[in-house]
């Protein structure tokens, strides 16, 4: 079974719509992250989380809010989705102390009509 | 701010030796780390250097300089299932990653 799973893998939904998207971690890591991947860019940081009671914006957190519901779970809503939130969502997880080592899910791509 | 340089794209013939070279400007850097990604996979850790020198993983080694702010990832006997992106990361106090915009490695036969 995977470490860090993302659900769901795939989503079209409609400008103005309200989006969540899942992770969970079997890993036992206190650290999770949320990134976007557009085409042929790298990955830009969300929001990310150091412990349940721990949470942090990123560099692209406009249009994006967060949820760390448990240690094992972050979840990463657009309240309002517009077409150029349309990209690969990652999810990830590092252990306290070792944040340059992240593990990441498979992503989910989103698209935004 | 933060920024990180590297190439782009690079082609190599299978067999050989390709160096993927970043340049990085941040504030409290930690070390820098090299990712992985196949077509939209999920992103997997290669290597990490917090010191000078080099790092040794098998057919990888990734080496840093600090007082250059550089670093390279050095890829050996190239095969065909290394063609993928290649990312580096630096990490600073923050305990967050900042990333390249990755290099596209293509291995030809």
């Amino acid at each position: 079974d995977a470490d860090v799973t993302q659900t769901p893998r795939n989503r079209i939904t409609k400008t103005g719509k309200r989006i969540m998207l899942e992770c969970s971690q079997t890993k036992g890591h206190d650290r999770m992250y949320w990134y976007r991947q557009d085409p042929g860019l790298g990955l830009q940081l969300i929001y990310y989380s150091f412990d349940v009671k721990d949470i942090n914006k990123g560099e692209i957190s406009d249009g994006y809010s967060v949820s760390r519901q448990a240690q094992a779970k972050f979840s990463l809503s657009l309240e309002s989705a517009i077409p150029n939130q349309t990209a690969l969502y990652f999810c990830a997880t590092s252990q306290t102390g070792s944040s340059d080592t992240q593990y990441f899910g498979p992503g989910t791509r989103l698209t935004v009509l | 701010g933060q920024s990180l340089e590297q190439p782009s794209e690079v082609t190599a013939v299978e067999g050989a030796i390709v160096q993927i070279n970043c340049t990085y400007q941040t504030s409290g850097f930690y070390g820098l780390s090299w990712y992985q990604q196949h077509d939209g996979g999920a992103p997997t850790f290669l290597s990490y250097n917090a010191l000078d020198g080099l790092e040794e993983t098998g057919r990888f080694s990734s080496f840093l300089s600090r007082s250059d702010s550089y670093g390279y990832l050095l890829l050996q006997e190239l095969q065909m299932k290394d063609s993928a992106s290649y990312f580096c990361a630096v990490g600073n106090q923050g305990g967050k990653l900042i990333f390249g915009q990755g290099t596209e490695l293509s291995v030809k036969p």
